[in-house]
């Protein structure tokens, strides 16, 4: 069966520091993959998704970057990060659209 | 950008009472999805529904779909305490390659 993982899964993280949150996949081979992020209270906001190795597609201009060095591995990442990239950060993978499986989200506070 | 508005924001009930959400979006859809988040934690897949579908079932859960009003409404019925959480529509559009659009959830509180 399909597993996923995200870590780690809290944070506290200084201003102007830099940030790497991990996401891994596993059981499924060429997974559609995606970084969202959550404040507190509101809904989902997509930031990057993934269809394949080196491909990402932004959906949200910001310090924020994404990677996908492996078939199953998606990484967000920030030079230096802002008070309002606090937040709640979810990792998603889809085989067959559209149907998506979230991992256990890492909480983010930036002091 | 949010396509998805469920309403309301907050419903609290008693437990055995049927709880409804419903959600609006704004452009063409080829499906609609119910996603159910505990506190603090991932995001559950519930139930889709296809553009050319007009009411699904799933255990206690019925969806409808309302592609000429952009709407679609969630039923749980007979509500148990486990039941709280935060529930959310979520839609794709049309274009190939498009992730999903949430709305911003209902919170769905069931007392005992």
């Amino acid at each position: 069966s399909q597993t996923i993982h995200q870590w780690p899964a809290t944070l506290v993280q200084p201003v102007g520091s830099p940030l790497s949150l991990e996401c891994t996949v596993e059981g499924t081979s060429n997974p559609n993959l995606y970084w969202y992020r959550q404040a507190a209270g509101r809904g989902l906001q997509l930031l990057f998704y993934s269809v394949g190795i080196g491909q990402i597609s932004s959906e949200v201009p910001q310090n924020l970057s994404a990677s996908r060095p492996q078939d199953r591995q998606f990484i967000l990442s920030s030079k230096k990060l802002l008070l309002s990239d606090s937040g709640f950060y979810l990792c998603a993978w889809s085989a067959v659209h559209p149907e998506q499986f979230f991992g256990p989200g890492t909480r983010l506070t930036v002091l | 950008s949010q396509q998805g508005e469920e309403d309301p924001q907050a419903l609290s009930i008693q437990e055995g009472e049927n709880a409804t959400m419903n959600c609006s979006y704004k452009t063409s859809i080829n499906n609609l999805q119910w996603y159910r988040q505990n506190s603090g934690r991932g995001l559950v897949h519930l139930i889709l529904i296809r553009s050319n579908e007009r009411e699904k079932h799933s255990g206690r859960l019925r969806v409808t779909l309302d592609t000429s009003k952009k709407s679609s409404s969630l039923l749980i019925t007979a509500s148990r305490a486990a039941d709280t959480a935060s529930y959310f529509c979520a839609t794709d559009a049309r274009q190939a390659g498009t992730a999903l659009i949430f709305g911003k959830g209902t919170t769905l509180s069931v007392s005992s």
